[in-house]
C-alpha cells in the first residue's frame, strides 16, 4: 500500500460549521504533514507531526486544529472558518524527517 | 532562509519532443535533498525524482533526468520524448538534510503544456 488517503474530497462549509479533514497512511510512515494550496499557488506547510507529536506549526490561525490519534492516521479539525480559507487542503506523509513525501489527492475546501 | 526559484510560469513543447525546466535555489547548508514534484489537473502532487545533494551523480527515471550543478545552485529537469500525459504543474523543491528539518520549500512552479 503506497497511498496516503484523503477524505473527503470536496466539502463545502459554513463560516459557523465545525467539520474534520481525515488523512490515513498504511505505510508505517512517522511523519506526517498538512499543506494548504491556494489555485495557480505551490503548497504551503501548516503542520508537521513526527512520531504522533506536533513538531511544527507554521503560525497557523487556531481555528485550524490538527489532531494525530496513531501513526496512521492524521485529522484536522476546521471551526469558525473564513472564506479566504477556501483552498486545497493537501495531506502528505514520509518515512522520516529527510525522506521523500508522498501527497494525498488533497480535500477541495470551500468555505461560504 | 532557503528559497527555491523557478522563472519559467509557463512551458510548451511539441509531443515527443525534449523540454527542460529550470529552478534555482539559496542555501548556505551543504547538505540537502531536492526534488521536482509534479501536480496535474488532478491535483494530487507526484514525485518525479530525487537527488541527494552529496551524490554527483545526476539523478534519472525513465524519460526524466536532472542536471544538477551544486556550486551554481542549479537543478534543472529534462523531459524527454513528451508525452501528453506529462501536461502538469511542475514544482521544483527544497529540503535540508539538517537532523529535524522537515519543511519542504517549493518553488512558485512551471505550468507545462504539450502539443499534440
Amino acid at each position: 500500500d503506497t497511498e496516503v488517503t484523503q477524505t473527503p474530497k470536496h466539502l463545502v462549509m459554513g463560516m459557523t460549521n465545525k467539520k474534520s479533514l481525515k488523512c490515513e497512511q498504511h505505510m508505517g510512515h512517522r511523519a506526517m504533514y498538512w499543506y494548504k494550496q491556494k489555485a495557480k499557488k505551490p503548497p504551503e506547510l501548516m503542520f508537521v507531526y513526527s512520531y504522533e507529536k506536533l513538531s511544527i506549526n507554521e503560525s497557523v490561525p487556531s481555528r485550524f486544529s490538527p489532531e494525530c490519534p496513531n501513526s496512521s492516521l492524521l485529522n484536522l479539525h476546521l471551526h469558525a472558518l473564513q472564506p479566504e480559507d477556501s483552498a486545497l487542503y493537501l495531506c502528505a506523509s514520509s518515512l522520516n524527517e529527510v525522506e521523500k513525501l508522498f501527497f494525498g489527492s488533497g480535500t477541495q475546501l470551500s468555505v461560504l | 532562509a532557503q528559497t527555491v526559484t523557478q522563472s519559467q510560469p509557463e512551458m510548451s513543447v511539441q509531443e515527443a519532443e525534449t523540454v527542460t525546466l529550470s529552478c534555482t535555489y539559496d542555501t548556505s547548508e551543504s547538505d540537502y535533498y531536492l526534488f521536482w514534484y509534479k501536480q496535474p489537473p488532478s491535483r494530487q502532487m507526484i514525485l518525479v525524482i530525487r537527488q541527494e545533494a552529496y551524490k554527483q551523480q545526476n539523478a534519472t527515471e525513465n524519460r526524466f533526468s536532472v542536471n544538477f550543478q551544486k556550486a551554481a545552485k542549479s537543478f534543472s529537469l529534462k523531459i524527454s520524448d513528451s508525452q501528453l500525459g506529462d501536461a502538469a504543474m511542475y514544482f521544483c523543491a527544497y529540503r535540508s538534510a539538517v537532523q529535524g528539518a522537515q519543511k519542504l520549500v517549493f518553488g512558485q512552479g512551471t505550468r507545462l503544456t504539450i502539443n499534440p
